[in-house]
């Protein structure tokens, strides 16, 4: 089966800096992607990583090591609309590259 | 502009009923995906469909039937089969070469 873990709530405070941390187990894998959704919204996009490494993408960054299951996605100079929640999903080879997603990670940035 | 529609956003039936939501893209892509997200939950995975005439069973198929007969369609039937339909639906799209999936903004299903 598959297994993807995130934390359920994280809270910040506004300017600060925040790391979000993923950690699977599935099958196969083809990459990582991190979405934001905002409540009763689509998810949209905000990263890809498919090689170990840091992905830098203005103020939000994301890291993939394959050999441990793990990726963080870190967010800078925290604003209060990236109060969202925050979802891993990997993308499983074999099935299409279909995505198997993580719960979600609701974050809560306060002033 | 390019992008992908869900609609209606809300959406009331009866318990017994079917329903069917629609899904349609104008980005060319290959690929289109049903999740269904419950309150607190993560997306899981009804049908996939990789190419037109063609689909697969995700995660959470039962009660829900689907059809890919042209490109740019994919709808999502509900069925009464389906034991609690009550759920935010998603569509969701992408290519074959980049995979990253574009999202449609969401069916909230109430069924009542």
């Amino acid at each position: 089966g598959q297994n993807i873990d995130q934390p359920t709530e994280m809270t910040a405070t506004e300017g600060a800096i925040v790391q979000i941390n993923c950690t699977y187990q599935t099958s196969g894998f083809n990459g990582l992607f991190w979405y934001q959704q905002h409540a009763g919204e689509a998810p949209t996009f905000l990263s890809y990583n498919v090689l170990d490494g840091l992905e830098e993408k203005g103020r939000f960054s994301s890291f993939l090591s394959r050999s441990k299951g793990y990726s963080y996605l870190l967010l800078k100079e925290l604003q209060m609309k990236d109060s969202a929640s925050y979802l891993c999903a990997v993308e499983i080879t074999g099935g299409g590259n279909k995505l198997t997603f993580g719960t979600g990670t609701q974050l809560k940035v306060e002033l | 502009d390019g992008g992908i529609t869900q609609s209606p956003k809300y959406l009331f039936r009866k318990e017994g009923q079917n329903v069917t939501l629609s899904c349609e893209q104008n980005l060319n892509h290959d690929a289109m995906y049903w999740y269904r997200q419950d309150p607190g939950q993560g997306l899981r995975l009804i049908y996939y469909s990789q190419i037109v005439n063609d689909f697969q069973k995700g995660d959470i198929a039962e009660g829900y039937s689907v059809s890919r007969e042209k490109k740019e369609s994919f709808p999502l039937t509900v069925t009464s089969a389906q034991k609690n339909p009550t759920a935010f639906y998603l569509c969701a799209s992408s290519s074959r070469q980049n995979t990253e999936a574009f999202f449609g903004q969401g069916t909230r299903l109430t069924v009542v």
